[in-house]
């Protein structure tokens, strides 16, 4: 398996530009996470899907962030407008919940995000 | 709710050197509990995991032993390694499918 995908890698963008992360789950999860990371926050959780549906938005910081997932296959976290403090690296997880059990969550590589 | 807590770094270390980052929970039942890694520019990564107490998850010569009495699941290794720099998560599940993550153990390995 691939793996979760995330595209861009990197991405460097102007303050109050539109930015758009897009990540592609393993095949089969039906649990997506955002995530963003900061030296001075840590890893934060911005909102997760389950089987599509948005289950905790409760992270978004506010409502310049939304998030969709259309399909089982396919997720985006869009910036609208960006700003500077919103330089971060961003992280897709999915997972697989059996039996009622949380599993494993498994990463991407991420996207480091710089706006100036 | 869950929470963890974990001890913080960083921690600097010379090669061979015992490693222990404690980590410990609240938490409603007995739920899964995971270490997870990141290494420098990568994403999280799964290190070892424990589904019950008294369960001991391994890997890479890294160990964690489930410990519902005093409520802790720490990580230990017992000769570190310079390729074993990285950052270093405690984590367990919440209600609705997500895990709680601890603040995070930067561990640094000198030669």
């Amino acid at each position: 398996d691939a793996g979760v995908i995330q595209s861009p890698r990197h991405e460097v963008t102007e303050m109050g530009q539109e930015v758009t992360l897009r990540c592609k789950p393993i095949s089969g999860h039906d649990y997506l996470f955002w995530y963003r990371q900061t030296m001075m926050r840590g890893l934060e959780l911005l909102i997760y899907f389950n089987n599509n549906v948005p289950i905790d938005d409760s992270g978004m910081p506010e409502d310049r962030f939304s998030a969709k997932m259309p399909n089982a296959s396919f997720s985006t976290l869009k910036i609208q407008p960006s700003e500077p403090r919103d330089s971060a690296v961003y992280f897709c997880a999915s997972s697989l919940r059996r039996e009622g059990h949380t599993d494993t969550q498994y990463f991407g590589p991420g996207t480091r995000l710089t706006v100036l | 709710g869950n929470s963890v807590t974990q001890m913080e770094g960083p921690v600097t270390l010379s090669e061979e050197a015992f490693l222990t980052i404690n980590c410990t929970y609240t938490a409603t039942g007995y739920p899964s509990l995971f270490w997870y890694v990141q290494y420098p520019g990568e994403g999280l990564q799964l290190l070892l995991k424990a589904t019950k107490a008294d369960d001991k998850g391994s890997n890479k010569g890294f160990e964690a032993t489930y410990r519902k009495e005093t409520t802790s699941f720490h990580l230990e290794k017992g000769s570190v390694q310079v390729s074993d720099s990285a950052v270093y998560f405690c984590a367990l599940p919440n209600q609705g499918g997500k895990l709680i993550f601890g603040q995070g153990t930067e561990l640094s390995v000198k030669p």
